[in-house]
């Protein structure tokens, strides 16, 4: 497997504009989670789905943040209208359950909104 | 609900010196406990978890952790780091219905 795959990798955008990030976990999976990465909060959980379904979206900012997973093998997170402090690492990371097993990250989109 | 507080936000050391990263956390339940590692532009990678039994853990690259119960701490040590250890080090605890990161440990390694 080439492991979980976000993308893009990096995009920039102006202030307002729809911004969609997306996910493939790995196959078999059956928890999926997206964290956004900053210097003054550092790794935060924003949302996380099993087996498709959102089970804690406690994390996400605001109205303006969806995230969804159509399927097993898809995710996206989207940001509408974007805000420069939005500007963030976002990651995605998948697990074959929850508790004692390992999550295992995507490289991480870096979001730049000006 | 839990936290996990990494004390030191950045620490520097020099090649071959040994290393000690703190982790301490707060919860009311069993939990379990791991430790990433970030390298630059890279996701987390795992380094090594604490399940049960043994409270000394082996990782890779030499690392390895202590889970002391009494003191709720899961410090990451290395006898002898490599400038190649330097990256981002983050605590985690997982309980049931979440998994919570501390804030990231960044070690700097100089020869």
């Amino acid at each position: 497997d080439a492991g979980v795959i976000q993308s893009p990798r990096h995009e920039v955008t102006e202030m307002g504009q729809e911004v969609t990030l997306r996910c493939k976990p790995i196959s078999g999976h059956d928890y999926l989670f997206w964290y956004r990465q900053t210097m003054m909060r550092g790794l935060e959980l924003l949302i996380y789905f099993n087996n498709n379904v959102p089970i804690d979206d406690s994390g996400m900012p605001e109205d303006r943040f969806s995230a969804k997973m159509p399927n097993a093998s898809f995710s996206t997170l989207k940001i509408q209208p974007s805000e420069p402090r939005d500007s963030a690492v976002y990651f995605c990371a998948s697990s074959f359950g929850l508790m004692n097993t390992e999550a295992f990250f995507g490289q991480g989109t870096r979001l730049t909104v000006v | 609900a839990q936290s996990v507080t990494q004390l030191d936000s950045q620490v520097p050391v020099f090649e071959e010196a040994p290393v000690e990263l703190r982790c301490n956390y707060s919860s009311s339940v069993s939990v379990y406990l791991f430790w990433y590692v970030q390298y630059p532009n890279q996701g987390l990678q795992l380094l090594l978890k604490y399940l049960s039994g043994s409270t000394l853990v082996k990782g890779i690259n030499g690392f390895e952790a202590e889970f002391n119960k009494s003191q709720t701490s899961f410090h990451l040590r290395k006898p002898s780091v490599h400038i190649s250890d330097t990256a981002e080090y983050f605590c985690a605890v997982s309980e049931p219905s979440t998994l919570t990161f501390g804030k990231g440990t960044m070690l700097l390694v100089s020869p």
